[in-house]
């Protein structure tokens, strides 16, 4: 068992759709939680990222944690085509090595 | 301002041959990694670094070997490479100092590398 798990999708929704991306993981002691984006043939950049449990909100994009549960997710509001990409979350545990565990990526496609 | 920077973005290599990637980051990080995406596999770490003169294995090391001679560049070699080593390769780096900022890496634009 990996200890990120992501359905890879593909996902295809219409413009401005709401969206939920999400990830579970088996490692209890992860503190640090990641969302990141992918264009095509392009590296990773961060989107969100969370201390701990709760939300986060940045404009259309709400991240939220539930370690009880293990599992985080990441919505998009009134989603436009300019959000298709990969999402990758990512995860890791405190101390100062900064390894990061990632899902295997969500494919996101919003049609016009 | 260019932040991580990968060369090169292509290569084909044959079945034994070796060759060495390069990521340059003009950030002045401590920490580098090196990572491979593969199709429904996510981004894996093959080495990384945290600090000059230091390596590490990752989660994927076998048949690389990395090099950290310099505080801003971080080379990634295959001294012999096989078709399982077909993938794109991702460099990225990360700051030490302040709570929020440890934790984001910065990545490169990717090599893709076919090995037939």
């Amino acid at each position: 068992q990996k200890e990120v798990e992501q359905d890879p999708g593909p996902l295809s929704v219409p413009e401005g759709a709401i969206v939920s991306l999400n990830c579970t993981y088996s490692n209890s002691a992860f503190q640090y939680f990641m969302w990141y984006r992918q264009y095509s043939r392009k590296g990773p950049e961060l989107l969100m990222y969370t201390y701990s449990s709760g939300n986060k909100e940045d404009g259309r994009f709400t991240a939220q944690v539930d370690k009880s549960s293990k599992y985080i997710s990441l919505f998009i509001r009134d989603s436009q085509p300019s959000d298709s990409a990969t999402y990758l979350c990512a995860m890791q545990v405190s101390g100062n090595t900064g390894k990061l565990i990632f899902g295997q990526g969500t494919t996101l496609q919003v049609k016009p | 301002n260019a932040g991580v920077t990968q060369t090169p973005k292509f290569r084909v290599l044959k079945t034994g041959q070796s060759m060495t990637l390069l990521c340059a980051q003009d950030m002045n990080h401590e920490y580098m990694y090196w990572y491979r995406q593969d199709p429904g596999m996510g981004l894996r770490l093959i080495h990384y670094s945290v600090g000059e003169g230091t390596t590490a294995k990752g989660e994927v090391p076998d048949g690389y070997n990395v090099s950290r001679l310099k505080k801003q560049n971080f080379l990634l070699g295959l001294e012999s490479a096989a078709p399982s080593q077909t993938s794109v390769y991702f460099c990225a780096s990360r700051p030490q100092q302040g709570e929020l900022a440890k934790n984001i890496q910065y990545f490169g634009a990717g090599t893709r590398l076919s090995v037939l």
